[in-house]
């Protein structure tokens, strides 16, 4: 079945400190994948994807993810958290059809 | 910058009642979505729309449910009797083309409706 998880509902990190979440996929078929932000109040923003180019993507605000194949991965990561970090992050796939499939979600909490 | 907008923001509603859930898409864009997040869950697709019918609808997406584009600029969402566990966060969004299709287009998302049930 196509799936996707994303590990830790809630992540703290301190400022400063390197942000690592993570999403795994399950797929028969080589997926588009996508981490989307969204800020309290607010709507979904995209924050990088990978369309079968480069494995590592960069995208805004310092983040980036590489696409791990042989680990079923894509992880996000920024090295240094920024108090403006805090939101909640959501890993999306796409398995060839017209919907996003998405994670569960992390919210990230930045510790001053 | 085009963003996808939606109206009301928040709306209450006794349950039996009929709700319309309002999206402005962007300009250009031809592929529109719904979405929703009941709280503390993951975002779930409800329904894809192209060239005025449905292309795509989940399970949820049933006939309680209906999608229209009355206009050339405004994307409705209907549930014509409501229930309380369709209270949750309504996400409506567009894109250029397909996910399907041969290369990969955003999906450009709305901020949101939130639908309280009561």
């Amino acid at each position: 079945a196509q799936s996707v998880t994303q590990l830790g509902s809630h992540v703290s990190v301190s400022e400063g400190a390197l942000v690592l979440l993570r999403c795994n996929y399950s797929s028969s078929v080589p997926p588009y994948l996508f981490w989307y932000v969204q800020y309290p109040n607010q709507g979904l923003q995209l924050l990088l994807k990978y369309t079968s180019a480069a494995t590592l993507v960069k995208g805004i605000n310092g983040f980036e993810a590489e696409f791990k194949k042989s680990e079923t991965s894509f992880h996000l990561t920024k090295p240094s958290a920024h108090m403006s970090d805090a939101a909640e992050y959501f890993c999306a796939v796409n398995f060839g059809n017209e919907k996003l499939t998405f994670g569960t979600g992390t919210r990230l909490t930045i510790i001053p | 910058e085009p963003e996808v907008t939606q109206t009301p923001s928040h709306q209450v509603t006794q349950m039996g009642q009929e709700v319309i859930l309002r999206c402005v898409p962007i300009s250009n864009h031809l592929y529109f979505y719904w979405y929703r997040q009941i709280l503390g869950q993951k975002v779930e697709f409800l329904v894809s729309f192209y060239n005025n019918e449905i292309s795509e609808k989940s399970e949820i997406f049933d006939d309680q449910f209906s999608v229209e584009r009355p206009d050339g600029s405004n994307f409705t969402l209907k549930i014509r009797s409501t229930k309380l566990e369709d209270s949750a966060m309504y996400f409506c969004a567009s894109s250029e083309w397909d996910l399907a299709g041969s290369s990969y287009n955003e999906q450009f998302f709305g901020p949101g409706t939130r639908l309280t049930v009561l």
